[in-house]
C-alpha cells in the first residue's frame, strides 16, 4: 500500500529533550515536507525537501531540523523543544511540484 | 490579511443536502487548486485538483475555480454522514515550497 509513515503517532516530552520524529515514504517521491497543524492557522510548512540532500526553510522552520539522507525518509528533529512547538505534525510527500501531497497520519506532539 | 480565507464553520447538514464550501485568495498568481478531506485523527487526503479556472467534477464532487474573483468552491451532492470531515481547501504557484492551506471547514452530515 502506497503510504507516508510517521512515528511516534503520540508523544509526551519535556523542554529541551531532544526528540526526532521519523517519516518514510513508500512511493519513491521526490517531494517531501514537514508541516504542523494549530487551531485556526491550518497547515503552516516547517521544512521542504525536493530530493537527496537538498532542503529549504517553509513558512515556520525557528526551532526545527530536517535531514534527507535517503530519498524514502525525512526525519524531524527537535533539537530543544519549548511548549510552543506543542501541536499536531504532519509529514507529506508528493511525486512532482504542485501536484498535491500525501499525508502520514500525523504526530501529535505536548511539550511540558 | 490571510492569503487563503477559509470559513471555519462548523457546518451542519441533513443527509442528502448540497453542501457548498468556499475559499478566497489574495495572491492571483496561484493556479494550481486542491481541496482536501481530513477526517479526526488522520492526515489530510488530497480529494480534487484543479488548474487554473474552471470545473471538475468527480462523482458527488464539483471542485470550481473562478480565478476574476480569487474564489474556489467545493461543492457535494446527495452528502452522506461519510461525508462529516474538515475539508481544507490549498493553493500554489507551481512549487511545493508555496503551498498555502485554508484554516479549514468542519462538515457534519447528519443522517
Amino acid at each position: 500500500e502506497a503510504q507516508v509513515t510517521q512515528n511516534p503517532r503520540y508523544l509526551i516530552t519535556v523542554t529541551g529533550k531532544k526528540l526526532t520524529v521519523t517519516c518514510s515514504q513508500n512511493m519513491n517521491h521526490e517531494y517531501m515536507s514537514w508541516y504542523r497543524q494549530d487551531p485556526g492557522l491550518g497547515l503552516r510548512q516547517i521544512y521542504y525537501s525536493m530530493n537527496v540532500e537538498v532542503t529549504d526553510k517553509g513558512d515556520v522552520p525557528e526551532g526545527y531540523k530536517v535531514s534527507r539522507k535517503e530519498k524514502r525518509n525525512f526525519p524531524l528533529i527537535l533539537e530543544s523543544p519549548s511548549p510552543n512547538q506543542t501541536s499536531l505534525y504532519f509529514c507529506a510527500s508528493s511525486l512532482r511540484e504542485a501536484y498535491g501531497y500525501t499525508f502520514g497520519s500525523g504526530t501529535r506532539l505536548t511539550v511540558v | 490579511q490571510k492569503e487563503v480565507e477559509q470559513d471555519p464553520g462548523p457546518l451542519s447538514v441533513p443527509e442528502g443536502a448540497i453542501v457548498s464550501l468556499n475559499c478566497t485568495y489574495s495572491n492571483s498568481a496561484f493556479q494550481y487548486f486542491m481541496w482536501y478531506r481530513q477526517y479526526s485523527r488522520k492526515g489530510p487526503e488530497l480529494l480534487m485538483y484543479t488548474y487554473s479556472s474552471g470545473n471538475k467534477e468527480d462523482g458527488r464532487f464539483t471542485a470550481q475555480v473562478d480565478k476574476s474573483s480569487k474564489y474556489i468552491s467545493l461543492f457535494i451532492r446527495d452528502s452522506q454522514p461519510s461525508d462529516s470531515a474538515t475539508y481544507l481547501c490549498a493553493m500554489s504557484v507551481g512549487n511545493n515550497n508555496d503551498m498555502r492551506f485554508g484554516a479549514g471547514t468542519r462538515l457534519t452530515v447528519k443522517p
